[in-house]
This record gives structure tokens, sequence and C-alpha cells, in this order.
């Protein structure tokens, strides 16, 4: 069972389109970290998300904390060919700080 | 930047063989992970170090696979009588730990060691 899952699996879009990706679990967080792996290479952060409610505000990428801290959403607005990826939540629920990963949402965005 | 860098790139072998993979973190980064990841899938979490000390080993691991982090620098991870279903990318990251309970340290990761198993 996996501790995150995340929706939709795969969105495949039209650039200048909007799309969100989902992160949602049973289990609080202290904090959930978002990533995007580009094929061959490893995750790399884009934001951390830490207290219940709070929305960061990336270029064109828009990430919310549920108030709850068990859910968090990625909006991309007016999407690029450049934001094509694997993206991924991430979180600790322990108190070693052991981040664990969702399945992941794979996007594809064409010209 | 000195980032995560990880040996070899891709590594083929037999059936049966024993391999071993190598990971050098971030200088500075108490934290090292190692992560297996299937093609279109989320990285699976496999055993993590703060310094030397191995602090857990996924469930999922069989005995087959053992880490090592001797100096609390680089870690070693080693899979003996590889079978197939080991063919995977395996992830090495690192991170700074804070003891503050937030748990907001980044994970910075290493491009990947690609095993295939044949």
């Amino acid at each position: 069972t996996q501790l995150l899952e995340q929706s939709p699996q795969f969105l495949s879009i039209q650039e200048g389109e909007n799309l969100t990706v989902y992160c949602n679990s049973s289990s609080v967080f202290s904090s959930l970290q978002w990533y995007r792996q580009e094929p061959g290479e490893g995750p790399v952060l884009l934001v951390t998300v830490v207290t219940g409610g709070e929305v960061k505000k990336l270029k064109r990428l828009t990430f919310q904390f549920g108030d709850a801290r068990k859910d968090s959403s990625l909006h991309i607005t007016a999407a690029q060919p450049g934001d094509t990826g694997l993206y991924l939540c991430a979180g600790s629920t322990d108190s070693w700080g052991k981040l664990q990963f969702g399945a992941g949402t794979q996007v594809v965005v064409t010209p | 930047d000195t980032g995560v860098s990880q040996d070899p790139r891709h590594k083929i072998t037999k059936r049966g063989q024993n391999v071993t993979f190598r990971c050098d973190p971030i200088s500075e980064h108490n934290r090292l992970y190692w992560y297996r990841q299937t093609l279109g899938q989320g990285p699976e979490f496999l055993t993590y170090f703060q310094n030397e000390a191995q602090l857990e080993k996924s469930r999922l691991l069989s005995d087959r696979f053992s880490a090592e982090r001797p100096k609390g620098s680089f870690s070693t991870l080693e899979i003996q009588r590889t079978e197939q279903g080991d063919s995977a990318m395996y992830l090495c990251a690192s991170s700074p730990f804070i003891s503050d309970g937030l748990y907001n340290s980044p994970l910075h990761f290493g491009n990947g060691t690609r095993l295939t198993v044949t």
C-alpha cells in the first residue's frame, strides 16, 4: 500500500493548457516535498510545503498543502513542453524523517 | 558544484552474479538514502544512513541486498546472486539532517545506476 497516492498517473495536454496533479494520504505530514524527474536523471526538488493551507508559487507552478496536512496539489498554468516530466511528491511521517515517495504523475506537454 | 555522484551509470550483468554500486554524497550531508525505481514509477525506499549508522532497511528488501557507509562518507550497495527482477534504476540521495523535527531538508539525488540483469 502506497503511503502517498498520486493522481492522475498520466496526463497528456497541449501547450498552453492548465493542469493539476494531486497527492493524497491518510497520514499527517510535517511537510511535503515536490520533485520533478526527467528521463535518465535523478529527481530535482521543486518546493517544500510546511504549513497547513500553505500556498507557494514558483513561476507558473502553484503548490498547495491541505489544511489537515494530509494532501497537496500542484497546478501548472499555461503548460509548456519544458514542463514535461515525472512529478513526484514525498513526505515523512516517522520520527526519523525517512522520506517516502508517491508513484508519480507523468506529464507530457505537446507543442 | 559537486553534487551526488553514482558509479557506474550503467551495469549489465548475468543472473546469479554479484554487483556493487557506489555513491559519493555531497560532502557535508550526513544523511544518505538508497532508492530503487522502475520505469514510470516513483522511487521505492531501500535503506538510509545517518553518518555511518544504518537507520532502517526496507522490509521489501531481501537478504541479497546489503548497504554500507563505513566512514560516514561514500556508500556502497551490493546485490548478491542477482535476479531479473532486480533490474531497475538505483538512486542515491543525500541531505543534511537538521534535528528540528520538521524534516524539511531536500534530497539531492544522483543520476542513478541503471542495472540490467539478463
